[in-house]
This record gives structure tokens, sequence and C-alpha cells, in this order.
């Protein structure tokens, strides 16, 4: 079945330092997700990718989607203690049964 | 009001019994889902009800059936609880999914259930 996989699985910064999470899947996407959690909360969606190429920013996060629909990365400008918790990322396949495969997470880790 | 939510917040029980979550959506969605995320993080979905049919049944044990008495509603029970249930349950809801496009899933607060 399809698998997603993610990089890394923890990722400690000083506050200020830039930030990345890879996410590869097995599968060519049809559209890719990506969500965050905080400590003790629950998965929050941040942003859909649907175009091959795309790249779409919401202030200091960018969102990639590779030209092969297989690859996705969110990055992370100047982090702030805000934004420590477990980013997921989740991929759809299509064929209409199917749900979302979530990567294993990475967690960012800030030091202040 | 809140969009997804699930009772309880904190289950705990003891091997062998058997416990409902309950889980409820106010947002209109076609599509739920019930997810498990072990000690790791790792989200995994267990199940997905679109318009009261079963369309995701992942290899889970059978202990665990899902119900839904309607498109708002879709609780988990789960039979003779074992040591590794103990996880965080967390409950989902989306638009339909068809061929071709998924939609953002919103997701509750989660149940940890511990089994002692």
């Amino acid at each position: 079945g399809q698998q997603v996989m993610q990089i890394p699985q923890y990722q400690h910064v000083q506050e200020g330092e830039d930030f990345t999470t890879y996410c590869n899947s097995s599968t060519t996407l049809s559209n890719i997700q990506w969500y965050k959690q905080r400590p003790g909360g629950h998965p929050v969606f941040l942003i859909q990718l649907v175009k091959s190429g795309e790249v779409k920013k919401q202030k200091r996060l960018t969102f990639q989607f590779g030209e092969a629909k297989k690859n996705s990365s969110l990055h992370i400008t100047a982090t702030q203690t805000t934004d420590v918790g477990t980013y997921f990322c989740a991929g759809y396949s299509g064929g209409g049964a199917d749900g979302l495969t979530f990567g294993k997470g990475t967690h960012l880790i800030i030091q202040p | 009001d809140t969009a997804v939510s699930q009772t309880p917040k904190y289950l705990v029980t003891q091997m062998g019994n058997d416990k409902s979550i309950k889980c409820e959506q106010n947002l209109g969605h076609d599509t739920m889902y019930w997810y498990k995320q072990d000690s790791k993080k790792f989200l995994k979905i267990m199940f997905s009800y679109n318009n009261k049919e079963l369309i995701i049944n992942e290899t889970v044990p059978n202990r665990f059936s899902p119900k839904s008495p309607d498109k708002a509603h879709l609780n988990l029970h789960i039979n003779s609880l074992e040591l590794g249930d103990s996880a965080v349950y967390f409950c989902a809801s989306s638009r339909i999914v068809t061929s071709g496009r998924a939609w953002e899933q919103y997701f509750g607060p989660g149940t940890r259930l511990t089994v002692t």
C-alpha cells in the first residue's frame, strides 16, 4: 500500500533558526496536506497542495509540492517558540475510497 | 461551538473490559474517521464512514467496531481491551471524499485511553 515517509523525526533548533521537514511518497499523490499538532493537542490542518510544483506561503511557512507529485516540504523561517509541535504531512492518492496516509511526523523542539 | 467533540477525554480501564468513545461533529460533513495515535505520535487511520457506510477498514482487530447512528456521529466500541490498545484516539471529519480529491480534516480533541 501507499507509504509516506517523513524526515527528520526530531529537529532541535535555536529560536530564530530556520526549520525544514520533508515528505516522500512511494506513489504519485493527487494532493498532499500538512497538519500541526501542538503538545497535548490535536492535529490542525495547515494547508493542501494540489498542483505539480505548487508553492504556497503562510507568513513564515513555505510549502512546496514536487514536480512529480511524490514529495513535499515545509519550511519555517526564523522559528518562534509558538512553532513548537509535531508537523505531519498526509498524502492522498485518489480512488475515492482511500483516506489520507499520514507521515510519522517531525517533532520540532525550539530552544530559546 | 466545538466543531468536532469527543467523550470522554480520558478513559482508564482494565484489561478485558468493553468501552465506547463517542464523537460528534456539527460541521455538516459527510465523512468521519477514527485515528489511533501511539506513544511515538504515529497517526494511523482505523476507520472512516461516508454517508453511514464504512469505506475504509484498515487492519485493525475486530474487537474495534465503529457505529454511526447518523452522519453527525461516529462512535468507537472496543471489546476485550488489551494493554496494547492504550493510545490517544482521535475522531475527525471532512467533506465527502471523491475520486482525486481529499478535503481537509477537522480533528476532535482526542480521547486518551489507558488500559491497565
